[in-house]
């Protein structure tokens, strides 16, 4: 079975740092670009950045609310993608998903697999 | 960045009623657009892509049109599993932008 699962979530204190996993299984991870999305309470989705895979560079793009403080990284001898965040702020509380991409060179088509979502809540 | 605006922000409907949902682009996208849908509690799930593809196992009632800025996810028959929350998002160029969603109830 096709499956993400995100964990590292948890209640962090602002400014302070925390990076979450997303595992997956029934797939050639390396062969797919990943995601990450979240979504706050009650509101809509957000689209927070994007790693290529390796053979396309591994390279990243980010949404400007998270660049510059957000990382995503990825391993691919543990079909592990990663997103670390630094300096968190309030506004960062959040249901975090990683998402398997439908990505080639020069088509998208889609976010096809999704994780069922780590908490993040930036509190003190 | 590239803005997304979804309208009604949300519809009342009724099992076997035919809803429109509409998602405008700030910049021309082509057709690299794709909707998804979201039940409470639960992680989206991919409906279209390429503006028009239905994803493998969607029910042929979910159909998708357009091109350039404006386009249309179209509920052919509304079913009771329906009820739910639509997000369409561009991938045309990043960032990529989700649209703000419109939520279908029941009536």
């Amino acid at each position: 079975e096709v499956q993400l699962v995100e964990s590292g979530g948890g209640l962090v204190q602002p400014g302070r740092s925390l990076r979450l996993s997303c595992t997956s299984s029934g797939f050639t991870f390396g062969d797919y670009a990943m995601s990450w999305v979240r979504q706050a309470p009650g509101k809509g989705l957000e689209w927070l950045g994007f790693i290529r895979r390796k053979a396309y560079g591994g390279t990243t793009e980010y949404a400007a609310s998270v660049k510059g403080r957000f990382t995503i990284s990825r391993d691919d001898s543990k079909s592990i993608a990663y997103l670390h965040m630094n300096s968190l702020k309030a506004e960062d509380t959040a249901v975090y998903y990683c998402t398997r991409d439908l990505a080639s060179r020069h088509s998208y088509d889609g976010m096809d697999v999704w994780g069922q979502g780590t908490t993040v809540t930036v509190s003190s | 960045d590239i803005q997304m605006t979804q309208s009604p922000s949300s519809v009342s409907a009724s099992v076997g009623d035919r809803v429109t949902i509409t998602c405008r682009a700030s910049h021309a996208i082509k057709s690299w657009l794709a909707w998804y849908q979201q039940k409470p509690g639960k992680a989206p799930e991919l409906l279209i892509y390429g503006a028009s593809n239905l994803q493998s196992g969607v029910p042929s009632r979910f159909s998708g049109s357009g091109s350039g800025t404006d386009f249309t996810l179209t509920i052919s028959s509304l079913q009771p599993e329906d009820f739910a929350t639509y997000y369409c998002q561009q991938a045309n160029s990043f960032p990529f932008t989700f649209g703000g969603g419109t939520t279908v109830e029941i009536k």
